[in-house]
Formats: C-alpha cells, structure tokens, sequence
C-alpha cells in the first residue's frame, strides 16, 4: 500500500525557515517523480514544486523560486522542501503526491494528507 | 498566458449529467490532468491523459479536450460526487499550474 506521511510543519515567524518531510512506503520511490502542492484556508490547489526520480530535474513554482529548496534521499524513500525567506503568503496546508512516472508530468496518483505551516508574528 | 479557468461553481440533480470546463492556452498543446477534493480530504486523481481513469473511478467520470478548453463530464451524478474539482497542465516552461477549481453541488 502506497502511503505518504508529511512532516515538519508549524508555525514560524515570517523570514524563518523550515524543511518538510515526506517519508514514502509501498513503491519504488526512486522510480517516480514526486511534487509538492500547497493550499492556502480557503483557497485553491497551487503546485509549488517538483523533482523527477532521480532528483536530477527540479521544478518551482515562480513565487517560490529562490526562496524553497526540493531534494530527495532515495537510500530514505524521502522527500524534502525547505523553505527559506518565508512569508505570510507561503501559509498553506503542504501536500507531497506521486507522479505516475519518473518524469514530473503533474498526473499525481497518491497524496499525503498534508502538514500545515503558518507564517506569522 | 499559463492560467487556467474554471466556473467557481455548479449545480447538477441526482442522476443527471455535468460537465465541468477548464479554459487556458497551454491546453492547445498539453492534456489536462483532473482531481477531486472532498471537504477536509486530500486530492484525488479522477482523469489524466486523453481520457484515463486511474483503478477505483468510476466510469460516470470521463475527459475531453477541444482547442484550449479541457473538459470533465460525470455521467449521471451521485451524492458522493459533490467535490470541489480541479484541472492542472503545465505551462511552457514544465511548471503545474493549478486551475481555480468548480465546486459541485449534487441537489
């Protein structure tokens, strides 16, 4: 069984920083492509990042570009993003999903169920 | 432009027919990729590719595609089908851009 389990999320003043955790079971993880898609309370899906099975290709949303980080330990079958710079726009629920290849093709199969961070003073 | 718009809402009866749009120029070139959303859940993936549904979807649930317009169809709706729904492609530079979601009403 294909499970995804997000970690690392909290509250952090806005300039902090903070690395979330995906910690994958039940595939082969290092033969998939995986995203980070965020939420913000209330609000719609916004992709924010990606990185193929390798970890050679990554991916960011324009908002995020300079400021968020995506890597990934295959020895760990884990997923990471860290977030620097961070802003009061940056609070959101994090989800980490699965691709269905090891190429980002946005056709994520399975998701998380989220970790929430919130920026603010 | 990489955005893609979708009505922020509708409305269907129980057993009848909805078809759900997402507007965007990259469509003319990319597939759009479909999930739903329950309130409080993660995402699921519904449609990808021309017209595929991952094992568990039903087959009430169906994709197409013509010009920059992709399209979700479900075939005589059910109450489990009230979801918010959103479509996602890449833009030119291989990044996912989400559409701005429908949220659809079972009555």
């Amino acid at each position: 069984e294909v499970q995804l389990l997000e970690s690392g999320g909290g509250l952090v003043q806005p300039g902090g920083s903070l690395r979330l955790s995906c910690a994958a079971s039940g595939f082969t993880f290092s033969s998939y492509a995986m995203s980070w898609v965020r939420q913000a309370p209330g609000k719609g899906l916004e992709w924010v990042s990606g990185i193929s099975g390798t970890g050679g290709s990554t991916y960011f949303e324009d908002s995020v570009k300079g400021r968020f980080t995506v890597s990934r330990d295959n020895s760990k079958n884990t997923l990471y993003l860290q977030m620097n710079s961070l802003r009061a726009e940056d609070t959101a629920v994090y989800y980490c999903a699965k691709d269905l290849g090891e190429s980002s093709s946005w056709t994520l199969d399975y998701w998380g169920q989220g970790t929430l961070v919130t920026v603010s003073s | 432009s990489s955005e893609l718009t979708q009505d922020p809402a509708v409305s269907v009866a129980l057993g009848q027919t909805v078809r759900i749009t997402c507007q965007g120029d990259s469509l003319r070139s990319y597939y759009a990729t479909w999930y739903q959303q329950r309130p409080g859940q993660a995402p699921v993936l519904v449609i990808y590719g021309k017209n595929n549904r991952p094992s568990g979807i039903p087959d009430r649930f169906s994709g197409s595609s013509s010009g920059n317009t992709a399209s979700l169809t479900i075939t005589g709706a059910q109450a489990e089908d009230e979801a918010d729904y959103y479509c996602i492609s890449r833009d030119s530079s291989a990044k996912g851009v989400f559409g701005t979601g429908t949220k659809v009403t079972v009555l």
